[in-house]
């Protein structure tokens, strides 16, 4: 069974550019989270779906952060404009139930410059 | 807000010592889940073990076993007979149940060494 995967693994970007960063989790989990890791700090939770559905985002930061779930499989986490601040390792969990064990991807890694 | 702490930033062990991992939360609620995520380097997190709240008893897995004090808010990681594989940031996280977010809190991670 394949675990959940994110893309890209890495990137670098500017200052007021756009980046999307995308996860696909476990086939069949309807769960789907977002976390944040800045550089020195907690690993942060951003939102959670269930299905297509946003159940929680009441960890996102600010409105340049928009994530979607389309159709309820694979979710994008678009960031626009990107600040200094952004940066940091962001995660991606899903889980087959709401309380169940989170499994997380390797993380996406963005810098901004 | 409930928090988590891991007080060790750092820690080291001989390989086939033993380790002990610290890690207390700060909650009221009374139904919550805590478990140990493990990180090794350029790895993705995995599970290491997971505790019910309600279960008295404390949680094994192998060499990994969980020492949980309810009443003091603590929930600490045995790691036995350390292997150079156990190298990882540790993390101890926390999830309450019945508020309607199922959100993990972590603690800013324990990095373990195992020195062969």
């Amino acid at each position: 069974e394949a675990g959940v995967t994110q893309f890209p693994s890495h990137s670098v970007i500017e200052k007021g550019q756009t980046v999307t960063l995308r996860c696909d989790p476990i086939s069949g989990h309807d769960n789907l989270y977002w976390y944040r890791r800045v550089m020195g700090k907690e690993i942060k939770f951003l939102l959670h779906f269930v299905k297509e559905s946003k159940q929680d985002e009441s960890g996102m930061p600010n409105n340049r952060f928009l994530a979607e779930r389309t159709g309820g499989t694979y979710s994008t986490l678009k960031v626009q404009p990107a600040e200094l601040e952004d940066s940091g390792v962001y995660f991606c969990a899903s889980s087959q139930d709401v309380s169940g064990t989170q499994y997380f991807g390797p993380g996406t890694r963005l810098l901004v410059l | 807000a409930q928090t988590v702490t891991q007080s060790q930033p750092e820690m080291s062990v001989q390989e086939a010592e033993t380790v002990t991992l610290s890690c207390t939360y700060d909650t009221s609620e009374s139904n919550y889940y805590l478990f140990w995520y493990k990180q090794p380097p350029s790895r993705q997190m995995i599970l290491v073990i997971r505790q019910e709240a309600y279960k008295q008893q404390n949680a094994t897995e192998n060499r990994f076993s969980v020492n949980f004090q309810k009443a003091a808010k603590s929930f600490s990681l045995k790691i036995s007979d350390s292997q150079l594989g156990d190298t990882a940031m540790y993390f101890c996280a926390f999830m309450e149940l019945g508020t309607g977010s199922y959100q993990l809190t972590f603690g800013k991670g324990t990095k373990l060494s195992v020195i062969p």
